[in-house]
């Protein structure tokens, strides 16, 4: 079965930079585009950042364009999400997602939490 | 800047009772609505896909409807794994980005 799971998350402060992974297993990686989506605590989602299956395109939230940078590794089977410039307000649990058709997110990791904080 | 608007914010409901969830695209969206829901402590869940699909193994009990600006998550009998928070998100073929709602918590009376 599909499995997705996240790891990379920790406490940095802010303006460092941090990496976060995502493994992917159960279906072929390479053929389908990959989404990062986070949750600030006691918040809502947010969708951050789209990968095309061959990695040449890549589309942005306008909250992390510029800051962020979203890639994978299809011989590994890896999603990445370089965040760097890190804020305060970038505090949040990050999901790694696979979509069904287009953009409904059919898979989710269990999600890696991602503490800016002095 | 397309906003997704979700009401109620919080629904106050009795298990076994008929429940309607609405979520307001502020531009025509066509068809490209999904609907999540998630528990505490766990990553959401697709539900429906195109406004009105149910996803695999989703029951029989989720239905949703709408098209355009307007669409409604309904779950015809709440059972008490449903009190979560449920929420609408859109998805534009191209560019692929995507827009959620702020999301309705369904509570017990």
């Amino acid at each position: 079965q599909v499995q997705l799971v996240e790891s990379g998350g920790g406490v940095v402060q802010p303006g460092r930079s941090l990496r976060l992974s995502c493994a992917a297993s159960g279906f072929t990686f390479s053929r389908d585009a990959m989404h990062w989506v986070r949750q600030a605590p006691g918040k809502g989602l947010e969708w951050l950042a789209i990968i095309s299956y061959d990695g040449n395109k890549k589309y942005y939230a306008d909250s992390v364009k510029g800051r962020f940078t979203i890639s994978r590794d299809s011989s590994n089977n890896t999603l990445y999400l370089q965040m760097n410039s890190l804020r305060f307000e970038d505090t949040a649990v990050y999901y790694c997602a696979r979509p069904l058709i287009v953009g409904a997110l059919a898979s989710w990791g269990q999600g890696t939490l991602v503490t800016v904080s002095s | 800047e397309l906003v997704m608007t979700q009401s109620p914010a919080t629904l106050p409901v009795s298990p076994g009772e008929r429940v309607t969830l609405s979520c307001r695209a502020s531009q025509s969206v066509n068809n490209n609505l999904a609907w999540y829901q998630q528990r505490p402590g766990q990553a959401p869940r697709l539900l429906i896909y195109a406004a009105s699909t149910r996803a695999t193994g989703i029951p029989a009990r989720f239905s949703g409807s709408g098209s355009g600006t307007e669409f409604t998550l309904t779950i015809s009998s709440l059972r008490s794994e449903d009190f979560a928070v449920y929420y609408c998100q859109q998805y534009n073929d191209w560019p692929p980005t995507i827009t959620f709602g702020q999301g309705t918590r369904l509570e017990i009376k």
